[in-house]
């Protein structure tokens, strides 16, 4: 069974830096993309990029490039998304996704609450 | 950058009816990539249609897709009621890729 298990919630203050983790289990992670999605309170989704656990080819969304940084360790079937600085702005649930073909999200993380409030 | 308008913003029915959402696009969704997912509050979303007309492995056949170009339709034939929900459309034919705002389905 493939599954998708994001590490849990986070209350950071502005400033100050984090790493989210999404570790997949049930199939070969190095040979399919994992996207990370943003839900921001009570808002659409976002796609931020992708990653190939394989070697690391990493995409990002205009929107998030520079402000966040996508990475894998395919020793431990694990991918992240991390910023080195949060804002408030960051609030928000982020989600983890294998794609099935190119662009297609077919499985979910269960998603992990980011909170930024001094 | 495609936008993806969905409409109506939110839609009222009630379960055994048909569910009719729209999402257009601001360009031409090359070779008609796009995908239909569904979220339940407090849950991750789930893809039910993607190619614009494929359903996803598990997805009931009351759900159908379609449309090409800018033009698209997901289509729930018979409402159940674990069907209400918010629904996305998201277009993946060009970089970056984009959703919709989403339909909310909510029962009459």
């Amino acid at each position: 069974e493939v599954q998708l298990v994001q590490s849990g919630a986070e209350v950071k203050k502005p400033g100050e830096s984090l790493n989210i983790s999404c570790k997949g289990s049930g199939y070969s992670f190095t040979n399919y993309w994992i996207a990370w999605v943003r839900q921001m309170p009570g808002k659409g989704l976002e796609w931020m990029g992708i990653i190939y656990p394989g070697d690391s080819e990493t995409r990002y969304s205009p929107s998030f490039q520079g402000q966040v940084t996508i990475s894998a360790d395919k020793s431990l079937s694990t991918a992240y998304l991390q910023w080195s600085s949060l804002k408030a702005s960051d609030t928000a649930m982020y989600y983890c996704a294998r794609l099935m073909v190119q662009g297609v999200m077919s499985f979910w993380g269960q998603g992990t609450l980011v909170t930024v409030s001094s | 950058e495609i936008v993806l308008t969905q409409s109506p913003g939110t839609l009222s029915l009630s379960p055994g009816e048909r569910a009719t959402l729209s999402c257009r696009a601001s360009q031409t969704v090359s070779s008609n990539f796009l995908t239909w997912y569904q979220q339940k509050p407090g849950q991750a979303p789930r893809l039910l249609i993607y190619g614009a007309s494929s359903r996803a492995t598990g997805i009931p056949d009351r759900f159908s897709g379609s449309g090409s170009g800018t033009d698209f339709t997901l289509t729930i034939s018979r409402l159940e009621p674990e069907d209400f929900a918010v629904y996305y459309c998201q277009q993946y034919g060009s970089s970056p890729w984009t959703f919709g705002q989403g339909t909310k389905l909510e029962i009459k």
